[in-house]
């Protein structure tokens, strides 16, 4: 498997334009974790989906930001309409629930710089 | 989910054991204490979990306290691309009731040194 697939690696956009991030999770895992990072707040759990449905968006900042999980390969962040304060890195990882090997595998992470 | 105490920064000599401890007195009888580390510019890179047991793999080991109340990680000969921030997290791996959440402290910043 490759892994965690994130895109783009990287995104400018201007302020007021709709973003939207991707992930690939690893092929079997059923939990997926969307992370925002930056160097004031940190890695924060923005959402995290079990079996494609959200567990807990208590981390999404504001009715901006909307993730979805169509199947199981697939999971989308959009942030509607972007503004600076956005700026930062945005991870995808994913993990299975049971079982011994649970531990969560991270994408390369997607800077989103919005100016 | 228990939170999780770590000092902010340690320095360590490459060569030399590194211990950074980890602190989870709220821990309770599911949650198992996982370790990530994260070089600058890369996500998160698991290292070990344990629920009890001391642990060992090819990257580090795990001692837990028998009242599970903190933990140290080893890394056992740091070399300079150990410098790194880890990350101490608790984790339910039970499926109800927002099981298997895993959140992010602030970690502690190794610092390996030649």
């Amino acid at each position: 498997d490759a892994g965690v697939i994130q895109s783009p690696r990287h995104e400018v956009t201007e302020m007021g334009q709709e973003v939207t991030l991707r992930c690939k999770p690893i092929s079997g895992h059923d939990y997926l974790f969307w992370y925002r990072q930056t160097m004031m707040r940190g890695l924060e759990l923005l959402i995290y989906f079990n079996n494609n449905v959200p567990i807990d968006d208590s981390g999404m900042p504001e009715d901006r930001f909307s993730a979805k999980m169509p199947n199981a390969s697939f999971s989308t962040l959009k942030i509607q309409p972007s503004e600076p304060r956005d700026s930062a890195v945005y991870f995808c990882a994913s993990s299975r629930g049971q079982g011994q090997n649970t531990e969560a595998f991270f994408g390369q992470g997607t800077r989103l710089t919005v100016v | 989910d228990a939170k999780t105490t770590q000092p902010t920064s340690m320095d360590c000599a490459e060569g030399r054991a590194a211990n950074l401890p980890c602190n989870h007195s709220t821990i309770s009888g599911n949650e198992y204490v996982y370790w990530y580390r994260q070089i600058h510019s890369q996500g998160p890179q698991y290292i070990i979990h344990g629920l009890k047991n001391n642990e060992t793999n090819e990257m580090a080991s795990l001692i837990i306290t028998e009242d599970r109340k903190s933990s140290t990680l080893i890394l056992p000969h740091a070399t300079l691309r150990d410098t790194a921030v880890y990350y101490c997290i608790v984790r339910s791996k039970r499926i109800y009731n927002q099981g298997g959440k895993l959140i992010f402290g602030q970690g502690t910043e190794l610092s390996v040194k030649p």
